[in-house]
């Protein structure tokens, strides 16, 4: 079974820069694995943040940004706002599956 | 505009079954894949599984073989996810989404479901 490892929780202060990771608890985290991202505030459903590992979705300012560092899927967000304040979830793609990570509760 | 319309909020006693619709419009039903994905109260996302709109094919996540089944109906552009033998922990809000280049796109609203005797 495919498991997605978050960070639980990170702290930044306003202004500042985070990076979250997504990993895999066994292998690595590749373009091939198309990693997307998504925020999500109580109550709503996600937001589509970052797709195809580093492809903003149509609205999303570009402080959010998505790459790959090292064996991770990594989201990084500069200038970090209040309103950035959520969790966020990264989706690995697998042939056959679609694995959601536990989640990032980002507190700004 | 692309827009997921979910039915309304589901009430159900331990042991029955669910059906939850998704109404997608604004595009061509046909050409994506939508999948369901659920979030129980104070939890994460959970995949459940995808289903092929044109073909009919479906493909769940492991768990959830055997108790949730992914229908459509393409004359009216509706996408279905029945759970069936529910228990308390099923008691969460269940997503539609439309897919493309392997994530996630857009969103139904969410279609909350209570279990509960």
């Amino acid at each position: 079974q495919t498991v997605v490892t978050q960070e639980p929780s990170i702290s930044v202060s306003p202004g500042g820069t985070v990076t979250l990771t997504c990993g895999l608890r066994s292998g690595s985290v590749s373009t091939g694995h198309y990693p997307s991202w998504y925020q999500q505030t109580p109550g709503q459903p996600p937001r589509t943040l970052v797709y195809n590992t580093n492809t903003r979705s149509s609205g999303v300012p570009d402080r959010f940004s998505g790459s790959i560092l090292g064996n991770k899927a990594a989201l990084t967000i500069t200038g970090a706002q209040a309103d950035d304040e959520s969790d966020y979830y990264c989706v690995i793609f697998m042939p056959n599956d679609m694995v959601v990570g536990g989640g990032t509760k980002l507190t700004v | 505009q692309v827009q997921l319309v979910q039915s309304g909020a589901e009430v159900k006693k331990p042991g029955a079954s669910v059906k939850i619709s998704c109404k997608a419009s604004g595009y061509s039903f046909n050409y994506f894949y939508i999948h369901w994905v659920r979030q129980a109260p104070g939890q994460g996302l959970e995949w459940l599984g995808r289903i092929n709109p044109i073909s009919g094919a479906t493909n769940y996540a492991q768990r959830f073989q055997g108790s949730v089944t992914m229908t459509r109906d393409t004359s009216i552009n509706t996408a279905y996810v029945e759970l069936s033998r529910l228990r308390s922990d099923d008691s969460a809000v269940y997503f539609c989404a439309r897919v493309r280049e392997h994530a996630f796109e857009f969103w139904g609203q969410g279609t909350t479901v209570t279990v509960s005797s």
